[in-house]
């Protein structure tokens, strides 16, 4: 029974499109994060909700919006892709916020912007 | 800027030995400290946790030390099975901050070989 989900596992588009990864946890957890993992292998925090409401937004381009319709959905929605967005992202939930809660992760969405 | 860095990019080790894992960080506000482990494909796990308030802690065959004047901490995992073959991320929290955030080091990939 997965614990945190993320579709698609893979997502191949063109420059200038807009998509869609959508995360699920059956977890019961308050907060939900987006990560972005690129090619230099770095895990950065993009977005943090707790209970629906926006908690982190690190500098990201306008052009990605988390969407949280509850607490256990937190969609990314990027419009206007770009090459360098290709990276893997990864949906992560914890019990309440910061790391005294361990966080768990989805599989990751490998987009590659061509 | 890099606040959590881990130096060594792989590791290899022989089945049975100690595995060492280090990890320094810069920014005095963190206070706590995470490991996690990702295999190929798949999203990263928690495996081991320590505050600032503790120097050692322990479960099962992994070890992480921490060493605050040095800003430095250590995973260790004996004995190291090939299973344990995996990237280690270390991440760093300032737990004080109400934004819930986790600050991720590269990564090392462990090669444990048989």
């Amino acid at each position: 029974d997965t614990a945190v989900s993320q579709t698609p596992k893979y997502l191949v588009t063109q420059m200038g499109n807009d998509k869609s990864i959508k995360c699920e946890q059956n977890l019961g957890h308050d907060t939900m994060y987006w990560y972005k993992q690129d090619s230099k292998k770095f895990l950065k925090i993009m977005f943090s909700y707790n209970n629906k409401e926006l908690i982190i937004n690190e500098t990201v381009p306008n052009r990605f919006s988390p969407k949280s319709p509850d607490k256990a959905h937190l969609n990314l929605h990027i419009n206007s892709l770009e090459l360098g967005d290709s990276a893997v992202y990864f949906c992560a939930s914890s019990q309440s916020g910061g790391g005294s809660y361990e966080q768990y992760f989805g599989p990751g969405t490998r987009l590659t912007v061509t | 800027d890099q606040q959590v860095k881990q130096n060594s990019p792989s590791l290899s080790v022989q089945e049975g030995r100690i595995s060492i894992l280090n990890c320094d960080y810069t920014n005095s506000m963190f206070d706590y400290f995470l490991w996690y482990k990702k295999y190929p494909a798949e999203g990263p796990t928690f495996l081991i946790s320590i505050s600032s308030i503790k120097d050692k802690n322990e479960d099962g065959r992994f070890t992480v030390f921490l060493n605050k004047s040095a800003k430095h901490l250590s995973l260790h995992i004996v004995p190291s099975q090939p299973g344990d073959s995996a990237v280690y991320f270390c991440a760093a929290e300032d737990s004080g901050g109400s934004n819930y955030k986790l600050t991720f080091g590269k990564g090392t990939l462990l090669t444990v070989n048989p």
